[in-house]
């Protein structure tokens, strides 16, 4: 089974700090890798898909990249409403099937 | 808007059953596949379970399979979850949610409490 590995787990930022999130895959899964953004209380919710692709009414300081087992979630200027935590996703086309990182908790 | 709609949650004993129901609103619920996913408490999220539009093809995570059942109700714009031998571990929010690639909707979740 394809692993997926977030780190940190946590990190300290200010608002207005350029922020980057790291998800590992134990082998090559293309692009087929989301990320979601989690607040307290609530459900996630879908910011990128297929590694760069901005959901819509996704502000765009938020940015995906890498593919086969290197991927990055980007937030280039912190708001005070970022703070949350984040999930990279891995999704296997043939059969569905789900497989999340243990989260990153951006706090202040 | 898209809306999901979840209940059926509740504290059961282990080894008991619950079945969770989720009612959609606001797409085409038969044009979409479906999935459940769950939270621990303090925890991060698993997926258990995907449906596909038809209720034919299931999905499951090696953690609920031969114990949990995923179906729907097209005609009534609802996707199940039939809980069986439940454990402590099954402790958790559990998330209905649109698609099965990425997952673009969510419910607001169910607390499901496996306890003695």
């Amino acid at each position: 089974d394809i692993q997926m590995t977030q780190s940190p787990s946590s990190l300290s930022a200010s608002v207005g700090d350029r922020v980057t999130i790291t998800c590992q895959a134990s082998q090559d899964i293309s692009n087929y890798l989301n990320w979601y953004q989690q607040k307290l209380g609530k459900a996630p919710k879908v910011l990128i898909h297929d590694a760069s692709n901005l959901e819509t009414g996704v502000p765009s300081r938020f940015s995906g990249g890498g593919s086969g087992t290197h991927f990055t979630l980007t937030i280039t200027s912190l708001q005070p409403e970022d703070f949350a935590i984040y999930y990279c996703q891995h999704y296997e086309k043939g059969r569905p099937s789900l497989t999340f990182g243990g989260g990153t908790r951006v706090e202040t | 808007e898209v809306q999901l709609v979840e209940s059926g949650g509740g504290l059961v004993q282990p080894g008991g059953s619950l079945r969770l129901s989720c009612v959609a609103s606001g797409f085409t619920f038969s044009s979409r596949a479906m999935t459940w996913v769950r939270q621990a408490p303090g925890k991060g999220l698993e997926w258990i379970s995907s449906l596909g539009r038809n209720g034919d093809d299931t999905y499951y995570a090696d953690s609920v399979r031969g114990r949990f059942t995923i179906s729907r109700d097209n005609s009534k714009n609802t996707l199940y979850l039939q809980m069986n031998s439940l454990i402590a571990e099954d402790t958790a929010i559990y998330f209905c949610a649109k698609d099965t690639w990425w997952v673009t909707s969510w419910g607001q979740g169910t607390l499901v409490t496996v306890s003695s």
